[in-house]
């Protein structure tokens, strides 16, 4: 099957801890995006990778860091400088148009808590 | 920065009615803009997308409308079913420049009641 996985499903993280969350696609998409959702609110982009080995700042990336060495990996890492990180995480992918944007397709999240 | 205003916040249709969620926009170089549905506990899906070089796109019992003179456009679900109950979001390019990236409006509430 095509798809994002995102892994854990659930996270839970003591304070002063970093964790890293999982996101492989097998779209073969080029894009791939992190996102933010707090109850009630939209979603917002913490950072985003357009090719391997590149990656730039979303909206809200301060307290998080990413990688993209592989074209089907995008890893976050959830770091002890991010003051309020218990939130719902989700990772999706596009392919990369001349047009601009495209469908993105998301993962099932991930529900990090803070202890 | 693009922002997307959606409204309303929540809504409450009865089965067999229409619901409308409105989005507003503010500029964009790219045309594309569209519509996820999301249940609790999972993440977004493409309901359905339009680029405005039509004013309408349906399927099924799903409608976008667009006003792009009026940086505006429409969901439009109707024969509104209890299966329909989710939180909706429409978004818009994120910036003039070719990087992909989605503005999400707040998203909507919709509980369609039997």
């Amino acid at each position: 099957d095509g798809g994002i996985t995102q892994s854990p499903k659930y996270l839970f993280r003591k304070e002063g801890q970093n964790v890293t969350l999982s996101c492989e696609q097998n779209l073969n998409h080029d894009a791939m995006y992190w996102y933010r959702q707090d109850p009630g609110q939209g979603l917002r982009l913490i950072y985003y990778s357009q090719i391997v080995n590149d990656f730039q700042k979303g909206d809200i990336a301060e307290g998080y860091s990413v990688s993209r060495e592989k074209k089907e990996s995008f890893p976050l890492t959830v770091t002890s400088a991010q003051k309020n990180p218990t939130a719902f995480y989700l990772c999706a992918s596009s392919v990369v148009t001349s047009g601009g944007a495209d469908t993105q397709y998301f993962g099932p999240g991930t529900r990090l808590t803070v202890l | 920065q693009q922002q997307v205003k959606q409204s309303p916040q929540s809504l409450i249709v009865q089965k067999g009615g229409i619901s409308i969620i409105n989005c507003a926009y503010e500029n964009t170089a790219f045309d594309y803009f569209p519509w996820y549905q999301q249940f609790p506990g999972k993440g977004p899906a493409l309901l359905i997308a339009i680029r405005p070089d039509v004013s309408e796109k349906k399927e099924g019992r799903f409608t976008i409308s667009f006003n792009k003179s009026a940086k505006q456009f429409s969901l439009h679900i109707m024969d509104s079913q209890p299966g329909d109950s989710a939180t909706y979001f429409c978004a818009a390019p994120g910036s003039p420049s070719n990087t992909g990236k989605l503005i999400f409006g707040q998203g909507t509430t919709l509980q369609v009641k039997p």
